[in-house]
Parts: C-alpha cells; structure tokens; sequence
C-alpha cells in the first residue's frame, strides 16, 4: 500500500526546535518531489516547503525561510522537516506530501495523516 | 506568494451542479495549465480530485471537473451528492518549484 506516516508533533515554546518525519512506503520515494503543507485551526492550507527527489533543490514559503530546513534520506524513504525559533503562528497540523508532477510543479497526489504542531508557553 | 482568491461558501442541492472559483494571478494561475484541486473532509488530510487543471486521478468521479480562464481556474461538481460535502482547496505552481493554495471553500449539500 502506497502511504506515509507521520512522526513528531506536540507542544514546543515559542522560540523553541521540533523535528517532524514521515516515512514513505510503497513506491519508489527516490523517485518524488517531497512537500509539506499545513494548516492552522480552522483554516486553510498553506504550501511550506519542497524537497527535489535527490534533495539537490529545496524551496520554502517565505515566512520560514531561515527558520525551517526540509531535508530528506532516500535510503530510509523518509521526509523532515526541522523547524527552528518557532512562533506561535507556526501553531497548526503539518501533512508531508507526496508530488506527483515530474518537476515538482505541484500535483499532491498521497498526503501523510497529519501531525499537529502547538507553539505556546 | 500571497493566496489564490476563492469564494468562503458555496451550497447546491442534490442533484444539481456547482462551480467554484479560484482566481490568482499572471504569475501563477494566469501563467501555467498547472492548477490542482483538493477535497477535505472534517479531520481528514486533503484528498486530490484534479491536476493539470482538468485531469482526473484514477478513482475520481467523472462529476468533478476542472478549467482555466485567464487568471481563474475553476472546479464544478454535478450532480451534487452529500458526501461531495467538505472544503475544497485550489493550487496553482507559482513558479521557481513552489506552489500557493486558495483560502479553501466549504460547500455545503442542501
């Protein structure tokens, strides 16, 4: 079964570091763009970050850029994302997605089951 | 990178057909076929129903169909089922391998 699983989430400081994961199994992950999106309570989605299949080229939202790294090891089919001086605006559920578009052009064909990530004090 | 603008409701009846819009601009929507759409149920991850602006998955219903116009791309669902309720959710490639959603729209099956 094509699928990914989501790692990590929870309640962090504002300021504070968290790591997310997601394993991929069922296809070839060397083989994808890799993306994570989120979601604030109660309201849409936002694209985050990508990740070339070979982690050769990564792209972020503006809003985390210099904050969050997306990082990938193909040889253990999983997907990061390390997010560092969280605020509380990060606050939300964060899917890894799987792209299915050959140049990473957005096609967002398997989602992760979400993660919530809470900042607060 | 700011959002692509969709309507926040839109409602139809069983049966009927409804079109929802998402309108962005020349440099993402007006400027690539490559506009995708996703629906989401309450606590559910998003589930995609259109790529490339009008190609369906396997497995997705015939009743959900999708177009461009300019900066506006659209999705229209007919003959209006209740479980076509949820949120659905526009993205369009914004170039330089990055993408933006729209604000999502929650239709609702009268």
């Amino acid at each position: 079964e094509v699928q990914l699983v989501q790692f990590g989430g929870g309640l962090v400081q504002p300021g504070g570091s968290l790591r997310l994961s997601c394993a991929a199994s069922g296809f070839t992950f060397s083989s994808y763009w890799m993306t994570w999106v989120r979601q604030a309570p109660g309201k849409g989605l936002e694209w985050v970050a990508n990740i070339h299949k070979e982690g050769s080229e990564k792209n972020y939202v503006d809003s985390v850029k210099g904050r969050f790294t997306i990082s990938r090891d193909n040889a253990k089919n999983s997907l990061f994302l390390q997010m560092n001086s969280l605020r509380a605006e990060d606050t939300a559920v964060y899917y890894c997605a799987r792209d299915g578009s050959y140049y990473g052009t957005g096609e967002f064909d398997i989602w992760g089951q979400g993660t919530l990530v809470t900042v607060s004090s | 990178q700011s959002a692509l603008t969709q309507p926040a409701s839109v409602s139809g009846s069983p049966g009927q057909s409804i079109t929802i819009s998402c309108t962005g601009t020349s440099s993402d929507v007006g400027s690539y076929n490559l506009v995708s759409w996703y629906q989401q149920h309450p606590g559910k991850a998003p589930k995609l129903m259109i790529y490339e602006g009008s190609m369906r998955p396997s497995g997705i219903s015939n009743r959900f169909s999708g177009s461009k116009s300019g900066n506006t791309a659209s999705l229209t669902i007919s003959g209006l089922q209740a479980e076509d309720e949820a949120d659905y959710y526009c993205c369009s490639y914004a170039g330089g391998s990055t993408s933006v959603f729209g604000g999502g729209t929650k239709l609702t099956v009268l």
